[in-house]
């Protein structure tokens, strides 16, 4: 199985700083043969369903505000949220697609919080 | 804009089968560039990846090894809707269950969630 491994599991981080997030995978998830990461970020708040942000380890969903980049590639991925608001404590995600077998596995969550 | 409507039972008992149903508006259970997803979460086991369904000119379900000896997903074109059932529940199915829309290797629309608790 793929295992994927966030660092670090909380992180605190004052208004208007950088945010830094990351995530490595046990396998490369580099689709060579449409030169794609399989990798994608979610952003969960208390009592939602996580919200999509990134996919294809650096394409911003339809949305997201553009503080919110991701990068990588292979196996060793990160999520920056450059200037953090308010509005992004949360708990986030990243999430792998491998195949074969097709298996999508998450990493364990980020908490973030305002210092 | 798509909305993912769940509904079933919120208490299922310990050897019996957990079934949910997800209601699509605003696009087709059929549609050939996206899958229809089950995806559960739980302190104990975090966001868990059940299973899919997807249409490719053909319908093709694709499952968990963790799950796979107990799991059946079904679409229904005609309700525009598509089915979970998880055989011979434990308390370790005690969860929260998501139905979601995938596409490019993410997960773009939940459900709202369904808490499912497995006692007897």
């Amino acid at each position: 199985d793929v295992v994927m491994t966030q660092s670090p599991d909380s992180l605190a981080v004052s208004l208007g700083e950088r945010a830094t997030i990351n995530c490595k995978s046990s396998q490369s998830i580099l689709y060579n043969s449409i030169n794609k990461n399989q990798l994608a970020w979610y952003q969960q708040k208390p009592g939602q369903p996580p919200k999509l942000l990134i996919y294809w380890a650096s394409t911003r969903e339809s949305g997201v505000p553009d503080r919110f980049s991701g990068s990588g590639s292979g196996t060793d991925f990160t999520l920056t949220i450059s200037s953090l608001q308010a509005e992004d404590v949360a708990v986030y995600f990243c999430q792998q697609f491998y195949n074969p077998p097709p298996m999508f596995t998450f990493g364990q969550g980020t908490k973030l919080e305002i210092k | 804009q798509v909305q993912l409507q769940q509904s079933g039972p919120g208490l299922v008992k310990p050897s019996q089968t957990l079934s949910l149903t997800c209601a699509i508006s605003g696009d087709s259970v059929s549609s050939n560039s996206v899958a229809w997803n089950w995806i559960r979460q739980s302190p104990s086991r975090g966001l868990e990846w059940l299973g899919r369904t997807y249409y490719r000119s053909k319908w093709y379900n694709e499952y968990a090894v963790s799950v796979k000896s107990r799991i059946t997903i079904n679409p229904d074109t005609s309700k525009n809707q598509f089915s979970l059932q998880l055989n011979s529940v434990t308390p370790e199915d005690t969860a929260l269950y998501y139905c979601v829309r995938g596409i490019n290797s993410a997960f773009d629309m939940w459900g709202q969630g369904t808490m499912v608790t497995v006692s007897s």
